[in-house]
């Protein structure tokens, strides 16, 4: 069984903190994913890397970074929290089987961030 | 325009109905195709992967339109554990998914 792990179920934080959310997986998959999820506006995606060292943004990276530096943790950092980042943040990773193949996405329990 | 677009609903329908949910994606290049469904503050979990020539999982089916760009989920006979969010998942040549933001369920009594 594939297993995602988040460090924190809930997290409370002050606006300016830096705050560091963790996520491993035990299936050495190559792709990771960060993703925040809001109601009426669904998953959308922070950050996504395919390799260790390897990031790309996604399409809301703006506050946040990553870093990978081992195949099974994908960290997600905000440097600054502010209140519009409260959300609910989801890890996931998927490997990579080749072209034409499906590959599912398996995700984390979730993070739950309030910044106050 | 959304990657992704589903009708959010909510879609309340009694026990042993049946009920079909569409989404729409822009990307004419996608290539791979999911359901994925989320239970009230819980994960997304795969329900399943939407095939060219359509699939069937026990109540449930999928279907692929690539002409028209539409993605379905139908499920039969429904139970009272169907009730959750399904997601509409679409991924293209890259390594991103784009979701829907998820059309709600919620089947009665």
């Amino acid at each position: 069984d594939v297993k995602v792990t988040q460090s924190s179920r809930y997290l409370v934080k002050r606006t300016g903190e830096k705050v560091f959310l963790e996520c491993v997986q035990d299936m050495d998959h190559e792709n990771m994913f960060w993703y925040r999820q809001d109601p009426g506006l669904g998953l959308r995606l922070i950050y996504f890397s395919y390799d260790v060292k390897m990031k790309e943004k996604g399409d809301i990276p703006e506050g946040y970074s990553v870093s990978r530096e081992k195949k099974e943790r994908f960290s997600l950092i905000l440097e600054s929290a502010s209140t519009n980042q409260t959300s609910m943040y989801l890890c996931a990773s998927s490997p990579t089987l080749g072209r034409g193949v499906h590959y599912e996405q398996y995700f984390g329990p979730g993070t739950r961030l309030t910044v106050t | 325009r959304k990657e992704v677009e589903q009708d959010p609903g909510p879609f309340n329908v009694p026990e042993g109905a049946t009920v079909a949910f569409n989404c729409t994606y822009s990307n004419s290049a996608s290539q791979s195709f999911f359901w994925y469904r989320q239970d009230c503050r819980k994960e997304p979990k795969l329900l399943m992967s939407v095939y060219s020539s359509g699939n069937e999982d026990g109540r449930f089916t999928a279907q692929l339109n690539r002409a028209s760009q539409y993605i379905s989920l139908l499920i039969r006979d429904s139970k009272l554990s169907d009730s959750a969010t399904y997601l509409c998942v679409v991924k293209s040549t890259g390594n991103q998914f784009y979701f829907g933001t998820g059309t709600s369920l919620t089947v009665i009594p």
